[in-house]
């Protein structure tokens, strides 16, 4: 049962590089997410999707663009890397009912 | 601007006894309340959540409390393992207005039990 499962697990970038993270889930959920963690600001979102073909804004977009072809997928892509992106980021998903999130393992970025 | 806020970025309670952590939030439209737990290099998982029409819910050693006049909730651990050591965030959602499409989270609070 693999649930969320983020690639790659650990990256490390020069200024200016671009990267795509990619998200897949396994559990048929409706809502996907990219957070972001950074210490002492808690996890903070930076794009959602509520289905298939559909994105959102969350609270810090800029520098990131989204995109969810496929139901199961949803991919984050940094085009122009800056040392202000280095982070652990967060792919999460949920049914379309309110409950809880079920978050991947985590993606450690560092951009140099 | 904070929404959600965990003031303190860390608590030690010994082993057995009863660990608080708290949250306070600012927006009245938040609704429902989560509390998530995270052990380093692994995602958060979700421990307990609330609906604003509770003012308590239990889940084993896991209690939430709810106090909408202060907009505040906590989280008691009874009685605290080493196995709670982690990270414990906080997170709230407006499912009236936004259809709980967004969670919004604290800061966290690094809980270590000591034996």
């Amino acid at each position: 049962n693999a649930g969320v499962t983020q690639t790659p697990k650990f990256r490390v970038l020069k200024t200016g590089q671009s990267m795509t993270l990619l998200c897949a889930q396994d559990m048929n959920h409706e809502y996907m997410y990219w957070y972001r963690q950074d210490p002492g600001m808690g996890l903070r979102l930076i794009h959602y999707s509520v289905g298939e073909g559909t994105t959102a804004k969350g609270e810090v977009p800029d520098g990131y663009n989204v995109s969810r072809l496929k139901k199961q997928n949803f991919l984050l892509g940094l085009e122009s890397a800056a040392p202000s992106q280095t982070s652990v980021y967060f792919c999460a998903s949920r049914t379309g009912s309110p409950g809880e999130l079920f978050f991947g393992e985590g993606s450690r970025l560092t951009v140099l | 601007d904070q929404q959600v806020k965990q003031n303190s970025p860390s608590l030690s309670v010994q082993e057995g006894r009863i660990s608080i952590l708290n949250c306070d939030y600012t927006n009245s439209m938040f609704d429902y309340f989560l509390w998530y737990k995270k052990y380093p290099a692994e995602g958060p998982t979700f421990l307990i959540s609330i609906s604003s029409i509770k003012d308590k819910n239990e889940d084993g050693r896991f209690t939430v409390f709810l106090n909408k006049s202060a907009k505040h909730l906590s989280l008691h651990i009874v009685p605290s393992q080493p196995g709670d050591s982690a990270v414990y965030f906080c997170a709230a959602s407006a499912r009236r207005i936004q259809g709980a499409q967004k969670l919004v989270f604290g800061q966290g609070t690094r809980l270590t039990i000591n034996p």
